[in-house]
């Protein structure tokens, strides 16, 4: 099955800096990758997502980049706010898999 | 439209004592997903179902039992719970199966704690 691993386990950043999170997977054949956000106490949401025939997307000052050949990819966050602060999980799924499994989380941190 | 709705909220157990916790979508979604949340863990899945009278085993099933006997609900069991069975646990629902590149919505939680 797929293995995610997902680092750092914990990033703080000051706020207005940009943060990485990076992720790699195993499975060649995975073609899908999604990000959830789960802010303290709430429940975790989708985020950006993108597909293995796109390099790299964007919404705002949050966007994905995908390197298929090295097998990994990173959620990028830009002009960090306060509101950032929370846990971001990973997954990666092969199209057809009924699972959904995640990678084991950065808990990320905004310093005012 | 209330999407995923976890009961009980919190809940806390003796060892050896049994409960189940209950999922209800009203989003009319095929695939159903129990996950139980630890410090430095991450999310993982229990137990899963693709449809009604479905389920299967996802990382960390020993322990649980669920049962889909309606489309809307997914329980997940624990005959006796276990001090380290303390932990957050998630419901989620998707229209589809993850690789079909669909969103998955989640409950608000159910915070068990095993003494």
């Amino acid at each position: 099955g797929e293995n995610v691993e997902q680092h750092p386990s914990t990033l703080s950043v000051q706020e207005g800096d940009s943060a990485v999170i990076k992720c790699t997977y195993s499975d060649s054949a995975s073609n899908y990758f999604p990000w959830y956000k789960q802010e303290l106490g709430k429940r975790p949401q989708l985020i950006i997502d993108i597909r293995s025939n796109v390099g790299e997307k964007k919404d705002q000052r949050i966007a994905v980049t995908l390197n298929k050949t090295a097998k990994h990819f990173s959620l990028h966050i830009t002009e960090t706010q306060p509101e950032d602060s929370a846990v971001y999980f990973c997954a990666a799924i092969q199209f057809g898999n009924e699972k959904l499994t995640f990678g084991t989380g950065t808990r990320l941190t905004i310093i005012p | 439209n209330a999407g995923v709705t976890q009961t009980p909220k919190f809940r806390v157990l003796k060892t050896g004592q049994s409960m189940t916790l209950l999922c209800a979508q009203d989003m009319n979604h095929e695939y159903m997903y129990w996950y139980r949340q630890d410090p430095g863990m991450g999310l993982r899945l229990i137990h899963y179902s693709v449809g009604e009278g479905t389920t299967a085993k996802g990382e960390v099933p020993d322990g649980y039992n669920v049962s889909r006997l309606k489309k809307q609900n997914f329980l997940l069991g624990l005959e006796s719970a276990a001090p380290s069975q303390t932990s957050v646990y998630f419901c989620a629902s998707s229209p589809v199966g993850a690789g079909r590149n669909t969103e998955a919505f989640f409950g608000q939680g159910t915070r068990l704690t095993v003494v």
